[in-house]
């Protein structure tokens, strides 16, 4: 199936602090990506969904001011939690589609990223 | 109300012995997809196999397959002759619309599975 990155894996970092989470789409071109946030033994949460180009759509709760997601090209997605506090900390995952990229048109996963504020 | 419920939080399996997986959903949109993912513990979401909602065959890929029943509104996940390394998280989730990119999937709230040897 079609490859997903994201970077870092994991980041510690101190309350106040902004971190950028990137997504990248290795071998398809994604015109849409998605972000989650996963707590332990939870599902996924919908943070926002991004079109490259254009703003991203956050879901109902989801402060646009905290998470910034910018969607700059079709193999790039990121996400900036800014000012960071411990109930930021979670698991960040990305997802992405693409018109050639998998028969469902399924999103495809990144590996995700474990946020840890302190 | 929950669009995609799992009703079953865990579940033990021996090894090389097939386990289902419950998942029912809500959506009065004629057109949808179910979807299963298997997520490690590493964390990442691997795609399983998918259903259309006007597939008129139950999908299968290899050793996972789809027990759906439109009327009762269930997509259950079979696995046969488990493996230790089926040992993980499984979600179930929905599009709603056509198959166009961009459409959202709402997750269940999942099943973690145990395979004993």
């Amino acid at each position: 199936g079609a490859v997903v990155s994201q970077h870092p894996s994991w980041v510690i970092c101190k309350s106040g602090t902004s971190v950028k989470i990137e997504c990248r789409s290795l071998d398809f071109q994604a015109t849409t990506m998605f972000w989650y946030r996963q707590f332990p033994k939870q599902s996924l949460m919908l943070m926002a969904t991004s079109n490259e180009g254009s703003k991203a759509t956050y879901e109902q709760g989801v402060e646009k001011d905290k998470f910034l997601i910018n969607h700059a090209s079709l193999t790039l997605s990121t996400l900036t939690v800014t000012s960071a506090h411990p109930e930021d900390s979670s698991f960040y995952i990305c997802s992405a589609v693409g018109p050639l990229a998998g028969e469902y048109n399924e999103q495809f996963f990144g590996p995700g990223t474990r946020l840890t504020v302190l | 109300a929950q669009k995609i419920t799992q009703t079953q939080p865990g579940m033990f399996v021996q090894e090389k012995e097939a386990v289902t997986l419950d998942c029912t959903y809500d959506t009065s949109d004629p057109s949808y997809g179910l979807f299963w993912y298997k997520q490690p513990s590493s964390g990442e979401m691997i795609f399983l196999i998918y259903q259309g909602s006007y597939d008129q065959q139950n999908a299968t890929e290899g050793r996972y397959s789809l027990n759906f029943q439109k009327a009762r509104k269930s997509a259950n996940l079979v696995i046969s002759a488990s493996q230790l390394g089926d040992s993980a998280m499984y979600f179930c989730a929905m599009r709603e619309g056509t198959k166009a990119a961009g459409n959202k999937l709402t997750f269940g709230g999942g099943t973690r599975v145990l395979v004993k040897p």
